[in-house]
């Protein structure tokens, strides 16, 4: 049974900060894997998309990164800012979609 | 614009009186599913559907009906609403499993009293 894990549960850091979000996952027969952002009671817009075949994908100021044999993904947001204030999830899809708990980014003005 | 648009965003209703949330998408996407998202539990599947009368239980079916009639709409049945079903619920549609990601709907709030 796939299961997902993200480190830290919650974060915050200043305003400006590059931080670096942790995904793993124990199963690595994946065909994707998806960041989302959550917005308190709101619904989850994706970020980033990458295929088991891929490394890391890139979107503005954001990066993800998949290393399938560790089981492991990585969000990496730059200079960080107070609209990145979210939760943060990730899901791995092998024979269904599974998530993570998500970790709740404050980023502080 | 592409979209899963779900209705109504809340609800609140009493014990037994049957509901329906919607759920419609204009990406002609064959898989749709629905989640239910609770506080230390995540998000969790409840039904999906892989194409036009193809629907499956997720993790968590129980007291939950669904139909796939057409392609854009997925409507989720709760014929006799309970107050642990009182949750986020969250509709997702996919163009094809293990390629595209995942769309997903901004939810709907549901309290069962």
């Amino acid at each position: 049974k796939q299961e997902v894990t993200q480190i830290p549960a919650a974060l915050s850091v200043p305003e400006g900060e590059n931080l670096v979000l942790n995904c793993s996952f124990t199963d690595s027969a994946i065909y994707n894997l998806q960041w989302f952002r959550q917005d308190p009671g709101k619904g989850l817009t994706s970020l980033l998309l990458i295929q088991s075949s891929q490394r890391e994908q890139t979107s503005g100021r954001l990066n993800a990164s998949l290393d399938k044999s560790s089981g492991r993904s990585t969000l990496y947001i730059a200079a960080s800012q107070p609209g990145d204030s979210a939760t943060y999830l990730c899901a791995v899809e092998g024979q269904k979609l599974v998530f993570g708990q998500g970790t709740r980014l404050t980023i502080n003005p | 614009e592409a979209q899963v648009t779900q209705n109504p965003r809340y609800l609140i209703t009493v014990t037994g009186k049957k509901l329906t949330v919607t759920c419609s998408q204009n990406m002609n996407h064959e898989y749709m599913s629905w989640y239910r998202q609770d506080p230390g539990l995540g998000l969790r599947q409840i039904y999906y559907s892989m194409n036009v009368e193809v629907t499956d239980k997720g993790d968590v079916p129980e007291g939950y009906k669904v139909s796939r009639k057409e392609k854009r709409n997925f409507p989720l049945i709760l014929e006799s609403p309970s107050p642990n079903q009182t949750s986020l619920y969250f509709c997702a549609s996919s163009r094809r499993t293990g390629l595209y990601g995942y769309t997903f709907g901004s939810g709907t709030r549901l309290t069962v009293v």
